[in-house]
């Protein structure tokens, strides 16, 4: 069975300009979790939802933004992008995103904000 | 919020040593602690996690013993080998319901031959 998959693998934008990450997560896993690496740090927490509703936010501006479909895929937009953005993405995956699961990452998008 | 913290952040032994890495953590209703490795280029990969209801658990070269009333727990990895070597990251749930993570920043393990 294929794991946590993540489209693109790697993204070269500019400052300001928007960009949107695609996660596929594991077959019969509902709950989608979002997490920012900058590297030499820990994942950081972004959004988690769970058959399409949000269930957590972590403290991020407002340029993030996220969604789930029908089919329990989701993006991650970022809007108006800073240099600060730049950072691996990590989609996670899990049955039904209840506390004590666990949680199943993705390669992630290698963002890089010039 | 949840805070964690883990040492060392770099951690050098010879191939066949034992290696430990200690975390600590800040909010007493966490109740589930896992451990991922990363290697260059790819995500976290999950190794093995233990729940508040139990002290140690072992899977063949690797253990992680918790301590709830210290709030401290520890990955113990024995016969180390050059694949050993990676990043390793401890979590802590951070949420009274969902499945939130809150990561220490890392320990970056090289196993030498």
């Amino acid at each position: 069975d294929a794991g946590v998959t993540q489209s693109p693998t790697h993204l070269i934008k500019t400052r300001g300009q928007h960009v949107t990450l695609r996660c596929s997560p594991i077959s019969g896993h509902k709950s989608v979790s979002w997490y920012q690496q900058v590297l030499g740090q820990g994942p950081q927490f972004i959004f988690q939802y769970y058959e399409k509703e949000e269930r957590g936010r972590g403290n991020f501006p407002d340029r993030f933004s996220a969604r789930q479909f029908p089919n329990y895929s989701s993006e991650l937009n970022v809007n108006a992008l800073l240099l600060g953005d730049s950072a691996l993405y990590l989609c996670a995956s899990s049955l039904e995103g209840q506390k004590g699961e666990k949680l199943f990452f993705g390669s992630g998008t290698q963002l890089s904000v010039l | 919020g949840e805070n964690v913290e883990q040492h060392p952040s770099t951690l050098s032994v010879q191939e066949g040593d034992s290696a430990v890495i200690k975390c600590t953590y800040s909010d007493s209703a966490s109740n589930y602690f896992p451990w991922y490795k990363q290697e260059l280029g790819k995500g976290p990969q999950l190794i093995i996690d233990i729940r508040s209801n139990v002290g140690e658990k072992k899977d063949q070269r690797i253990a992680v013993t918790l301590n709830k009333t210290a709030k401290h727990f520890s990955l113990h990895i024995t016969e180390t080998q050059p694949e050993d070597s990676a990043v390793y990251f401890c979590a802590a749930t951070s949420n009274p319901r969902y499945s939130t993570l809150t990561f220490g920043k890392g320990t970056m393990l090289l196993v030498s031959p």
